[in-house]
């Protein structure tokens, strides 16, 4: 079946960029989107990428996916402290893209 | 607006039990969907609604049961509870004209003993 896989930890300092990856499985994916979670709270759509498209940029986001190897990326620019949440990955498997399939998290922790 | 609002945001059941989760949404959005957080994971998919009277199964379907008699609202019944139901239950709703854009409820957090 269909599966989502991110790393689990990233560390990095204020003012640095931020690249978290992630790999999925269903190559029929219309949809793949990036969700925040902070502490005690849901999850907060951040952006998503149609399937046809390789990038998609907003303001500090880069969303970067290479359909060939299923491979998935978010990069935040001048990350700073307040970037410090928990970002998942996720993969359409129907077509209205409301049914999805959720990485189990990639935990960004800012130092300043 | 108040978006998607769930209730309770806590629960503590005893095995066997059974409750409903609430989930109301305030934007007239057609789609509906209930998910579970568990530690270490990301979210599950457990039923998800495509209108008023329309539901369907998604991943983790079992012990759970939904209906949608309304646009607005898509409560979630455990039947009889299990420990195994402990998680954090997440509703979110989409527009007919953006379905893959999903707005989150702050989630319920269910333990059961």
């Amino acid at each position: 079946g269909e599966d989502v896989e991110q790393s689990l930890f990233l560390s990095v300092r204020e003012g640095d960029s931020s690249v978290i990856n992630c790999t999925y499985t269903d190559s029929s994916s219309t949809y793949l989107y990036w969700y925040k979670q902070e502490p005690g709270a849901g999850l907060q759509l951040l952006t998503y990428i149609f399937s046809n498209m390789d990038m998609k940029q907003d303001q500090r986001l880069t969303v970067l996916l290479n359909k060939k190897d299923k491979h998935l990326s978010l990069r935040i620019a001048d990350t700073q402290t307040g970037d410090s949440a928990i970002y998942f990955c996720a993969e359409s498997y129907n077509q209205a893209g409301t049914a999805l399939i959720f990485g189990k998290g990639t935990t960004l922790s800012v130092s300043s | 607006n108040a978006g998607v609002t769930q209730t309770p945001k806590f629960q503590v059941l005893k095995t066997g039990q059974s409750m409903t989760l609430q989930c109301a949404q305030d934007m007239n959005h057609e789609y509906m969907s209930w998910y579970r957080q568990d530690p270490g994971m990301g979210l599950r998919l457990i039923h998800y609604s495509v209108g008023a009277g329309i539901t369907d199964q998604g991943e983790v379907p079992n012990g759970y049961n939904v209906s949608r008699s309304t646009t607005e609202d898509f409560p979630l019944r455990l039947l009889s509870a299990a420990p195994s139901q402990t998680s954090v239950y997440f509703c979110a709703s989409s527009p007919a004209l953006a379905k893959n854009i999903q707005y989150f409820g702050a989630g319920t957090r269910l333990s059961v003993l």
